[in-house]
């Protein structure tokens, strides 16, 4: 069964913090994506990465940063924990664009994060 | 700039009842995809459904039905005799060729009440 997990279901941090939120993914997927997801609004994209090591902004990256150091793994970094941050993160993966590609997402179950 | 709106917030009905998602996009690209995704309450999405923008056939997947009009920039939703189990959050989502930035709506809450 395929399948996207995010390290931490439910997280509480203080502001400031530094916050670290790990996504792995067993489908050989080139493309992971971090979006946030808040009532009202919808998921909105933060990052993207197409390959190891190559990231994208998304619509709204101000306050987080990136790793993908290998291809099954995507990260979401907080480097100083704010209260608006405080929400539902998903990760989610995608096979290659280049190729044959439907443009499904395929998603993990979210971390829920708040910044006290 | 591209855009999806979902008008309808929630949406509450009585089990078998029909229900209708509505969902209205824009853009300027002529080619594009249309995406409806299930996030039921264990909070991972779902995927249901795939359109792309030259193929404006009507899909129909067991109590579901997919209704896609260029001419009004719709991709609409119907869950036919609906049933307790299809209670969750829907989200309509647009991309556009490349794929990497899919834009979501802001989701419909369904209730479906026994």
């Amino acid at each position: 069964d395929v399948k996207v997990t995010q390290s931490s279901r439910y997280l509480v941090k203080r502001t400031g913090e530094k916050v670290f939120l790990e996504c792995v993914q067993d489908m050989d997927h080139e493309n992971m994506f971090w979006y946030r997801q808040d009532p009202g609004l919808g998921l909105r994209l933060i990052y993207f990465s197409y390959d190891v090591k190559m990231k994208e902004k998304g619509d709204i990256p101000e306050g987080y940063s990136v790793s993908r150091e290998k291809k099954e793994r995507f990260s979401l970094i907080l480097e100083s924990a704010s209260t608006n941050q405080t929400s539902m993160y998903l990760c989610a993966s995608s096979p290659s664009f280049r190729g044959p590609n439907t443009g499904e997402l395929f998603f993990g179950e979210g971390s829920r994060l708040t910044v006290l | 700039a591209q855009k999806v709106t979902q008008a309808q917030t929630e949406i509450s009905v009585v089990e078998k009842e029909d229900v209708t998602l509505d969902c209205v996009y824009e853009t300027r690209d002529t080619t594009y995809y249309l995406f409806w995704y299930k996030q039921p309450p264990s909070g991972e999405l779902v995927f249901l459904i795939r359109r792309n923008s030259f193929d404006e056939q009507n899909e129909i997947s067991g109590r579901y039905s997919w209704n896609f009009q260029k001419s009004t920039s719709s991709f609409n939703f119907t869950i036919t005799a609906s049933q307790v189990v299809d209670s969750a959050v829907y989200f309509c989502a647009l991309s556009t060729a490349g794929g990497f930035k899919t834009i979501f709506g802001a989701g419909t809450r369904l209730f479906v009440k026994a």
